[in-house]
């Protein structure tokens, strides 16, 4: 029973070089997410879909590109990375139309912009 | 400044105390979600209030949500060790998509 896995779990780049966070979840839900998390912040949300084919921004979208690839995958594509990119990334996925219903997240990816 | 205010932002207790968590609102929220984060880990699930008034327990952990769904408070009762790591409350204002979260509350207990 895997919930909620994203890949890789650290990565470091040089500035100005492109790369994709990969999350795939197995509980057919509908909304997917992601967020950074950074000390003193909590988490900020980046992008979310609240279904397939739709994407919408969050609170912290610039520098960000995202792809819902079908039911299961949402993934995360940093174009040009930068230094204030350094930072912890969770995927999550939820039903949270339906009450009662809780987000479940990844174990998350360490990226560090160099 | 936060959506939504944890206190304390840390906290330090002496093995087998009790302790308490805070989560406020200015606003009414529609679902408070408490998470449990250890040190470079992902996030779990600990409990989930909508009703105001209500409370749930999980084993030692006990949280409330206020009658006006604008506060919720974390209890520990009788700390350990495994009580150590990140707390970090989330909400929903209405059934949309979107969550608003805390900062987080780092929690040390000391044996």
């Amino acid at each position: 029973n895997a919930g909620v896995t994203q890949t890789p779990k650290f990565q470091v780049l040089k500035t100005g070089q492109s790369m994709t966070l990969q999350c795939a979840q197995d509980m057919n839900h509908n909304s997917m997410y992601w967020y950074r998390q950074d000390p003193g912040m909590g988490l900020r949300l980046i992008y979310y879909s609240a279904s397939e084919g739709t994407t919408d921004k969050g609170e912290v979208p610039n520098g960000y590109n995202v792809s819902r690839l079908n039911k299961r995958e949402f993934s995360l594509r940093l174009e040009s990375a930068a230094p204030s990119q350094t930072s912890v990334y969770f995927c999550a996925s939820s039903d949270l139309g339906q009450i009662g219903n809780t987000i479940y997240f990844g174990e998350g990816s360490w990226l560090t912009v160099v | 400044s936060q959506e939504l205010e944890q206190s304390p932002q840390s906290l330090i207790v002496q093995e087998g105390k009790n302790l308490t968590i805070n989560c406020t609102s200015s606003k009414t929220l529609y679902g408070l979600y408490w998470y449990k984060q250890k040190y470079g880990e992902g996030l779990i699930f600990l409990m989930m209030l909508q009703k105001g008034g209500e409370e749930k327990s999980h084993e030692k952990i006990t949280a409330k949500l206020d009658e006006k769904k604008q506060q919720s408070s974390l209890h520990i009762t009788a700390s350990q060790p495994s009580h150590a790591g990140i707390y970090l409350c989330g909400a929903t204002r209405d059934s949309n998509y979107q969550l608003i979260w805390g900062a987080g509350t780092k929690l040390i207990i000391k044996p």
